[in-house]
């Protein structure tokens, strides 16, 4: 059965810092990974995905994720944080095998101050 | 168009008594997953319906139980509440069962056992 650890709960980080959000998975089979980003007051929005292919994935708004096999990870970054960009991150882990069932990991918080 | 919609937003329930939570999907989605997020925790995965048929259960105990309306609504009830059960649970909804198809997630209903 497939798990995911995040390894940080709280990243606090300056306005135009750099922010990673570290998220391991177990997983003995093929993987889809993603990244959902919970703002206050709203529901889970998904952020990016990775299917296949390119091991970097981006979203619209910055954010990139890099799938790692040999470490079982998939790191979320981005070089330059907004305060828009406070809000709970999750990283979630499907099994290609099994692929109905979404897992997610702990949740990072990540308050972005001025 | 409108987003996957849950009711009701709150509810306040005693141990021992029976709780209903509805779903309804985006307009043409026809998966419905469940999931149950404790404070301070990720998602966990309850159910996944599709076209009407159940396609996967987490570890959840037999108290747990869904169904999907030909409309591709879907409802969640659970007998016997303990105080365990006080989560806020979500609905997404998806375009069909595959994991590499996006799921959108409802704001959720904020269940309470007292």
């Amino acid at each position: 059965a497939q798990s995911v650890t995040q390894l940080d709960s709280q990243v606090p980080v300056f306005e135009e810092a750099p922010v990673e959000l570290r998220c391991n998975y177990s997983s003995s089979v093929s993987v889809y990974l993603f990244w959902y980003v919970q703002y206050p007051n709203q529901g889970l929005q998904l952020l990016l995905k990775y299917l296949s292919g390119s091991t970097l994935v981006e979203s619209i708004n910055g954010f990139e994720a890099e799938f790692n096999k040999s470490q079982t990870s998939f790191h979320l970054r981005k070089p330059s944080v907004h305060i828009s960009d406070t809000a709970e991150y999750f990283c979630a882990v499907t099994e290609r095998s099994n692929d109905y069932k979404l897992s997610f990991g702990a949740g990072t918080t990540v308050t972005v101050r001025a | 168009d409108a987003g996957v919609t849950q009711s009701p937003t709150h509810l306040i329930k005693t141990r021992g008594q029976q709780v209903t939570l509805r779903c309804s999907p985006i307009s043409g989605h026809k998966s419905v997953s469940w999931y149950q997020q404790v404070l301070g925790q990720g998602p966990q995965f309850i159910f996944q319906y599709y076209e009407k048929e159940e396609r996967g259960r987490g570890n959840f105990p037999d108290r747990f139980s869904a169904r999907q309306f030909p409309n591709y609504s879907s409802e969640l009830n659970v007998n016997a509440l303990l105080l365990g059960d006080s989560a806020l649970y979500l609905c997404a909804s998806s375009f069909t069962s595959v994991g590499t198809d996006t799921q959108y997630f409802g704001p959720g209903t904020r269940l309470t056992v007292l």
